[in-house]
This record gives C-alpha cells, structure tokens and sequence, in this order.
C-alpha cells in the first residue's frame, strides 16, 4: 500500500539553527501538506503544496517557514532560526485529485528545539 | 472564530459495544468531513469520510453521521476491539483540496476488556 513516508524520525535542534523536515508524499498525488502538532494538542495545519507553489498558509506558516519541492518526489518543510515553541511533531500528508479528497499522511517528524 | 471541536475527551467503552464519538463544526460553508485514528506516535489515519450531500456513509464496522441542521457529526464504530484505542478527531475542510484540514480537539477512546 503506498504511503507517504517522513524523515528523519527524530530531530533535535538548537534554538536558532536551521531545519529541514523532509517528506515523500505518494507518487501520483498533486496536494501536499505540512501539519504539526504539539504535544497533547489538535493537528494544525501550516500549508498547501500545489502545482509548485503554496496554495493556502495558515497564521502559523511565518515567514521562518518554507516549503520547496525539489524534485519529483520530495517535499520539504524549513525552518530558517527554530524557537523553543516550534517544538512538536511535525506530519506531512498528500492527497490525490483537486476536489475534497482524503489527505494521508505520514508518521511524522519529531521536532526538538533545545 | 469558528472551530471543530469534540464534546469528551475521553470515552471508556467495553470491548465489543458499540461506541460513538460527537464533534461539533461551526463553519457553515464546510463540506466535506473527515475522521481520523490516531494512535500513540503515530500520524493520524484516515478511517471514513463523508461530504456534506449525505448524512451517512458506512464502512467496515465504522458509519459516519452527517446532521448539517445542527453541525453535528458522529462516528459510530461497532463490536469494539482493543486496537480501536486510540484518539479519534473530526476534521473539516469546505476548499477543493487546496485548503488544509481544521482538526477538532480529539476523543481519547479506551477499550477496556
């Protein structure tokens, strides 16, 4: 069964460095995504990825966020100077066609900023 | 503002009952609906969803209700078993894709034996 796979699994940080969350959504999906969630707490969502280029951000995707989509296969979450409250876990998802389709998603990133 | 939230935080149910587990949406403009499992340090899965042109949809002992009356949603999960313990949230999304999912807060269910 495909899926979308994340890596690393596990990445700590120190405050003020640089990161780079990476994902590999399923191959013939178009959407992609990055959600985080932080512990104990609901998923938020922090961006669309369509046709290369952002389709919707939320409040939280700041301008210390971004995402790229290097090649074919993957997509990238950076954070330029990580802060202790960017500490959670961070999923990516994709989904298939354009219209209201499920999003799957990855097992996720988790992000430690120290 | 407006939010999708989940009315219990936690529900405890005997392994082979039945359980239901409610949210509450207030984006009237949502229209397609999701739920999703989500067991410790795992990313959420789906498990059923259901667009705002129906008010149920079945699958493997899982049904999802759809009340847009009231912006309720529920989902049902028949003959509980011990791998159905996990955390449950409702998401909701009323874009054509592009838009992200706004999740509820989730239901802790417990399957006990």
């Amino acid at each position: 069964e495909p899926e979308v796979t994340q890596t690393p699994s596990h990445q700590v940080t120190q405050m003020g460095q640089e990161v780079i969350l990476r994902c590999v959504p399923i191959s013939n999906h178009l959407y992609f995504y990055w959600y985080r969630q932080i512990l104990g707490q609901k998923v938020e969502f922090l961006v669309s990825f369509y046709n290369n280029e952002i389709s919707e951000k939320s409040e939280i995707f700041d301008d210390q966020f971004s995402v790229e989509r290097p090649d074919g296969s993957n997509f990238t979450l950076k954070i330029r100077s990580t802060k202790l409250e960017d500490s959670a876990m961070y999923f990516c998802a994709s989904s298939a066609l354009t219209l209201n389709t499920e999003a799957f998603f990855g097992q996720g990133t988790r992000l430690t900023v120290v | 503002g407006e939010s999708v939230g989940l009315h219990l935080p936690t529900l405890s149910v005997q392994e082979g009952d039945n359980s239901i587990i409610n949210c509450a949406y207030s984006n009237s403009a949502s229209d397609y609906f999701i739920w999703y499992k989500q067991e410790s340090g795992k990313g959420p899965q789906f498990i059923i969803d259901i667009r705002s042109n129906m008010d149920k949809r079945q699958g493997q002992r899982v049904t999802v209700l759809l009340n847009k009356t009231v912006k309720h949603l529920s989902l049902q999960i028949a003959a509980t078993q011990p791998g159905d313990s996990a955390v449950y949230f409702c998401a909701e999304t009323s874009g054509g894709g592009a838009d992200g999912l706004t999740f509820g807060k989730g239901t802790h269910l417990i399957i006990q034996p």
